[in-house]
């Protein structure tokens, strides 16, 4: 079955620490997401990638950085620099890059600062 | 920049209609959507209206979208307990991203 998918479901950092947050699709999709989501509020776009080996910063990038090295994948590490890490992260891929394309999500990580 | 609210909770009881609201902001929307998610899980697109359409209906989901007034709502007929969940808008602007709303969290009560 075609999908995204999220590891760890939890994840749990100490203070100092970078974390990884994975991200894989295979439903051949050019543009994925990273979101971070709070309670509360809606989804903040961390960064965004259009197509392999090109990202760009979304809303809130500060602490946090992504590399596209392969289509299918799309890593987000969270650095020390970010203050307050604990979120819940979903990761999402469109088909295209228009806006009228269904996003599709995984089924997000929750990061814990322990 | 783009806004989008949507009320924060929504209780309603089993059988009845449910309708959740939302009001955004970039008048330059093309398309806007409804997603829902369940606890613990990512979004899942339910429907999605495009800008120039004032409703449209499928299943137990009806869109009203009222451009002048850049309103959105959703209405869930016979809302069951598997409906249980939080419902975001989102609005499509005039560039890539989609602008989501808080979300709703809907409790469907015995």
């Amino acid at each position: 079955d075609g999908g995204i998918t999220q590891s760890p479901k939890y994840l749990f950092r100490k203070e100092g620490q970078n974390v990884t947050l994975s991200c894989e699709q295979n439903l051949n999709h050019d543009a994925m997401y990273w979101y971070r989501q709070d309670p509360g509020q809606g989804l903040r776009l961390i960064y965004y990638s259009q197509i392999v080996n090109d990202f760009q910063k979304g809303d809130i990038a500060e602490g946090y950085s992504v590399s596209r090295e392969k289509k299918e994948s799309f890593p987000l590490t969270v650095t020390s620099a970010q203050k307050n890490p604990t979120a819940f992260y979903l990761c999402a891929s469109t088909e295209g890059f228009v806006k009228n394309t269904e996003a599709f999500f995984g089924q997000g990580t929750r990061l814990t600062v322990v | 920049g783009e806004d989008v609210e949507q009320s924060l909770f929504l209780s309603v009881r089993e059988g009845d209609s449910s309708v959740i609201n939302c009001t955004y902001t970039d008048s330059s929307s093309t398309y806007l959507y409804w997603y829902k998610q369940e606890p613990g899980a990512g979004l899942q697109l339910l429907t999605y209206i495009f800008s120039n359409m004032d409703m449209k209906q499928d299943q137990r989901l009806t869109v009203l979208l009222n451009k002048k007034d850049k309103h959105l709502s959703l209405r869930i007929a016979d809302t069951q307990t598997g409906d249980s969940a939080i419902y975001f808008c989102a609005e499509g602007g005039g560039d890539y991203k989609l602008s989501f709303g808080a979300g709703t969290t809907v409790t469907v009560r015995a």
